[in-house]
Formats: structure tokens, sequence, C-alpha cells
């Protein structure tokens, strides 16, 4: 069974940084590509970044160029999160998700990032 | 990087049938089969329903089933149940992105 569980989320400063973390089992880790989506409070879907089997591809959405960095441990199954220079509309719950063929097929419970002033 | 554009709200009384659009560009579901839906009920992650355009994960009953045309894509439910109350969301592969939809709420009347 494919379980994913992220962790790293709490309360924090604006301007200040974050580290999510996302522990992967029940599958390959090193056969898929990762994402991370998060969802603002009474908000929708918002697709942050997506990582390549071997971290060879990685991608970011616009609004978080810059600030966020995604990376993976294929040794450990594990799929990072590092988010600096948080504003209070990063704010959100935040979900690891697996690739299918070419988009998000499982997810995890999310982990919420709460960033006040 | 837009959103994929989705009607905000659907309804349709048990038995019915229910329709959510979800239309983008010819650089994401126009340019690629590689459209998902999601189901998402409150306080919960969201669940795929359909991938690959119309392709069904193992569990999902074949109430649901999408389709694409041009640079839509179309999430259709049959018979609608009570449980499938919830937000429904699109998602497009772009390439060097992925765009979700704005998320539609389905309510069963």
């Amino acid at each position: 069974e494919v379980q994913l569980v992220e962790s790293g989320g709490g309360l924090v400063k604006t301007g200040g940084s974050l580290r999510l973390s996302c522990a992967a089992s029940g599958f390959t880790f090193s056969d898929y590509n990762m994402n991370w989506v998060r969802q603002g409070p009474g908000k929708g879907l918002e697709w942050v970044s997506s990582i390549s089997s071997y971290s060879d591809y990685i991608y970011y959405a616009d609004s978080v160029k810059g600030r966020f960095t995604i990376s993976r441990d294929n040794a450990k199954n594990s799929l990072y999160l590092q988010m600096n220079s948080l504003r209070t509309d990063d704010t959100a719950v935040y979900y690891c998700a697996r690739d299918g063929s070419a988009l998000p097929y499982y997810w995890g419970q999310g982990t919420l990032v709460t960033v006040s002033s | 990087q837009s959103a994929l554009t989705q009607p905000r709200s659907v309804s349709g009384s048990p038995g019915q049938s229910v329709t959510i659009s979800c239309t983008g560009t010819s650089s994401d579901v126009g340019g690629y089969n590689y459209v998902s839906w999601y189901q998402q009920h409150p306080g919960k992650a969201p669940k795929v329903i359909i991938y690959d355009v119309t392709k069904r994960p193992s569990g999902v009953p074949d109430r649901f089933s999408g389709s694409k045309s041009g640079n839509t894509a179309s999430l259709t439910i049959s018979g609608l149940q009570a449980e499938d109350e919830g937000d429904y969301y699109c998602c497009s592969y772009a390439g060097s992105y992925t765009v979700f939809g704005g998320g539609t709420k389905l309510t069963v009347l």
C-alpha cells in the first residue's frame, strides 16, 4: 500500500523558514516523480513544485520560484521542501503527492503551514 | 501558469447526471493527454478519480467518466449519489509545470 506521510509544518513568522519532509513507503521511491501541492484556507489546490525520479528535472510555480527548494533522498525514501522568505499567502496545507503517469496520483494527508506577521 | 477554468458550482438530484468542464489552452489541456480529476471531501486529501483524460483507478465507480475536446476536458458523473457531494478539481500537465483548475463544488440536492 502506498503511503505518504508529511511532517514539518507549523507556525512561523513572515520572512522565516521551514523545511517540510515526506516519508514514502509501499512503492519503489526512486521510480517515481514527486510533487508538492498546497491548499490555502478555503481555497483550491495549487501546484508548488515537482522533481523527477533522480532529481534531474525540477520545476517550480512562479509564486514560489527563488524562495522554495524541492529535493529528495532516494536512499531514505524521502521528499523535502525547503521554504524560505515565507509570506502570509504561503499559509496552506502542503501535500506530498506521487505521480501516476504524469500528474499527482497518490496523496499524503498534508501538513499545515501557518505564516503570521 | 494560469489556472484552468472550472464552474464554481454544479448541482443535481440523486440519479441524475452532471458534467463539470475544465478549460485550458493548447499549452496544457489541449497539448497533452494528461488530465486528471480529483474528488475532495471536507478535511480530507484529494483522491484521483480520473487520470490520463479517460482512465479510472481501480475502485472508482464507472459512474465517473472523463473526456476531452480541444482545450476543454470534462468530468461526467452519472447516477448521482449523496456521497458524490464535494469539491472536484481538474489538473493538467503542461511540460515544465502542472496546473489545477479552481475547483467545482458539487451539491447533491
